[in-house]
């Protein structure tokens, strides 16, 4: 069993497309995370919920939304899709102090 | 600002022998946890090691240890007996509390490659 799973794993799309990426944890957490690694490998948090609240808003643009419908669940919606916007999307759960990854959504916008 | 500083891009190790990767952070609290992840080409993250700031002893995992000098903010990671499967990035990391909640910060990573 996966612990944390994204879907999908690649995402190939044009600008100013809507499109979303879908996360769940099977590990009971109660917190879950939205990373962003760019393309220089850097890996920097957008979003954390803590049990579907949002507490963690890193300054992204308002085109990103996430969406927490349960605990386990935290997806992540973004309209107007721009060129800026391809990296590869990390979501994470954490239980205590240790964190669990996705294997993460390449996005590349063209 | 809390930051993370890995302070070698890439790094090199001939099979078998050691490798320390360098990371140094700055925070002001005094109870925190800080960690190593590796992420593969697969690009999955996988935690390598963990250590909490209160325990004065270095956390080991098999061939991977790590040299945490709380005063100086230091948290280096050593590799030993490197093998081929540990060429990687690695990413050390510590976790601080913000606004209620507790989010990773990551460095900027060191490419490890390992030589046959």
């Amino acid at each position: 069993d996966t612990a944390v799973s994204q879907t999908p794993k690649y995402l190939v799309t044009q600008m100013g497309n809507d499109k979303s990426i879908k996360c769940e944890q099977n590990l009971g957490h109660d917190t879950m995370y939205w990373y962003k690694q760019d393309s220089k490998k850097f890996l920097k948090i957008m979003f954390s919920y803590n049990n579907k609240e949002l507490i963690i808003n890193e300054t992204v643009p308002n085109r990103f939304s996430p969406k927490s419908p349960d605990k386990a669940h935290l997806n992540l919606h973004i309209n107007s899709l721009e060129l800026g916007d391809s990296a590869v999307y990390f979501c994470a759960s954490r239980g205590g102090s240790e964190a669990f990854f996705g294997q993460g959504t390449r996005l590349t916008v063209v | 600002a809390q930051t993370v500083t890995q302070s070698q891009p890439e790094m090199s190790v001939q099979e078998a022998e050691t490798v320390t990767l360098s990371c140094t952070y700055d925070t002001s609290e005094s109870d925190y946890y800080l960690f190593w992840y590796k992420q593969p080409p697969s690009r999955q993250m996988i935690l390598v090691i963990r250590q909490e700031a209160y325990k004065q002893q270095n956390a080991t995992e098999n061939r991977f240890s790590v040299n945490f000098q709380k005063a100086a903010k230091s948290f280096s990671l050593k590799i030993s007996d490197s093998q081929l499967g540990d060429a990687a990035m690695y990413f050390c990391a510590y976790l601080v509390e913000e606004g209620g909640s507790e989010k990773l910060v990551f460095g900027k990573g060191t490419k490890l490659t390992v030589n046959p």
